[in-house]
């Protein structure tokens, strides 16, 4: 089965400071989908990335990155000059067909990340 | 696009009593919806893929009676959790979405039982 594995469970940071949010992922699946999703307090989920498990570009968005390397089944996620507004749960998934056909998410554990100011 | 709504952002109710919590796709049709739970400080696990016109498909150890699925239409999903109880409360979430364009959550469900 899939399995979504971040080992960080709780990083605090000082606002500007470089965090990166590790991600390890298990899969039998030759295509597959990465995503990562970001939930504040208020508890709804924020889609920030998905990548295709055939491209392995790496991914900037603004203060946002991402990186993707299927050799080690990873894909990282680096936020670049933190801000207190950052500060929430991370999850990172993968995609997962189920018997029926369709597709569900399995996620990781999350990853709560404080920034102070 | 991709807009889900979901309804009631929180709820509270009686020990006993059934909740229903409404998904909706906003602008896109769903043949296949999602319902997530998460308990505090935890993360989400599906419970069950809802599929349009046809019974929903529950993840091992979800309770089918408990919690009952409808998806009536391709843009709405119910989930009912009949008979709640303490141990119910939690936050629950759905997703619609398409394979090769990715999924979007909706808001999220606070249901307290007390």
């Amino acid at each position: 089965a899939q399995k979504v594995t971040q080992a960080q469970t709780e990083i605090s940071v000082v606002e500007k400071e470089d965090v990166t949010l590790d991600c390890v992922y298990e899969t039998r699946d030759t295509t597959y989908y990465l995503f990562w999703y970001k939930q504040p307090p208020s508890g709804e989920l924020v889609f920030l990335i998905r990548r295709n498990s055939f491209d392995e570009q790496n991914e900037i968005s603004g203060r946002y990155s991402w990186n993707f390397q299927k050799s080690t089944s990873s894909f990282n996620f680096t936020i670049t000059a933190s801000q207190v507004v950052d500060s929430a749960v991370y999850f990172c998934a993968l995609s997962e067909l189920t018997q029926g056909g369709s597709e569900k998410l399995v996620f990781g554990k999350g990853m709560k990340l404080t920034v102070n100011p | 696009g991709a807009v889900v709504s979901q309804h009631p952002s929180r709820v509270i109710c009686k020990s006993g009593t059934s909740v229903k919590i409404e998904c909706r796709s906003l602008d896109f049709q769903a043949t296949t919806m999602f319902w997530y739970r998460q308990f505090p400080k935890q993360s989400l696990m599906l419970m069950a893929t809802s599929n349009e016109g046809s019974k929903a498909t529950y993840e091992q150890g979800v309770e089918k009676d408990k919690f009952l699925i409808n998806h009536a239409s391709l843009t709405l999903s119910t989930l009912t959790v009949t008979s709640a109880h303490p141990e119910d409360s939690s936050f629950y979430i759905c997703s619609a979405g398409r394979r090769n364009y990715g999924y979007t959550f909706g808001s999220g469900t606070r249901l307290t039982v007390v």
